[in-house]
């Protein structure tokens, strides 16, 4: 069990500009999520799979994300068009059901 | 909508002092879960401690321990002996529904003081 990784750890981007995040889950684990965690708060849900299948949404993600999880295996977040309001640490969690999530490092992204 | 308050925004506490950290939280479900994560500086979520919504028992994890009100909807978290190793930022977090997504509340800024 080596955890769940993330990657890139730190993103720095021109505004306008299109990011994607991957997420490795811990490999028995079927349930993903993915939080985005601003300066001062506590992390705010943004999706949910389970296995392949997106099974919700935050309001939070606008039309400019987009998250996929192939397989069920690892998943990515992409970003079109950026803006400074994206700058945040973006957390990625799994989990098995019904059990409690473990956390990654987080990718940090910085909007310029 | 379920919402996670915590109170205090900063705390502090002598080292091997026991203090403890507030949450209140507001549903409508009657099964859930409740946890405690910490945050260390530029470093993961770990978890502290969880609780099931359906026991009456107060979860306890080594030095760590919950009073868990639930008519009250409190979920206060008590560390006993604090190590300088405990100094982080604490989140209160409530999972339920149909998904277990996790509401957090703002977090608590406990400093140790040597």
């Amino acid at each position: 069990d080596t955890g769940v990784s993330q990657n890139p750890r730190h993103k720095i981007t021109k505004r306008g500009q299109n990011v994607t995040f991957r997420c490795d889950p811990i490999s028995e684990h079927n349930r993903l999520y993915w939080y985005r965690q601003t300066l001062g708060q506590g992390p705010e849900f943004l999706t949910y799979f389970q296995n392949e299948a997106q099974l919700e949404k935050s309001r939070l993600l606008s039309d400019r994300f987009s998250a996929e999880r192939p397989k069920g295996s690892f998943s990515t977040l992409e970003i079109q068009r950026t803006e400074q309001g994206d700058s945040a640490m973006y957390l990625c969690a799994s989990s098995l059901p019904d059990n409690e999530q473990y956390f990654g490092p987080g990718t940090r992204l910085t909007v310029t | 909508a379920q919402t996670v308050t915590q109170s205090q925004p900063e705390m502090s506490v002598q080292e091997a002092e026991t203090v403890t950290l507030s949450c209140t939280y507001d549903t409508s479900e009657s099964d859930y879960y409740l946890f405690w994560y910490k945050q260390p500086p530029s470093r993961q979520m770990i978890l502290v401690i969880r609780q099931e919504a359906y026991k009456q028992q107060n979860a306890t994890e080594n030095r760590f321990s919950v009073n868990f009100q639930k008519a009250a909807k409190s979920f206060s978290l008590k560390i006993s002996d604090s190590q300088l190793g405990d100094a982080a930022m604490y989140f209160c977090a409530w999972s339920g529904g149909s998904n277990y997504k996790l509401t957090f509340g703002k977090g608590t800024l406990l400093t140790v003081n040597p």
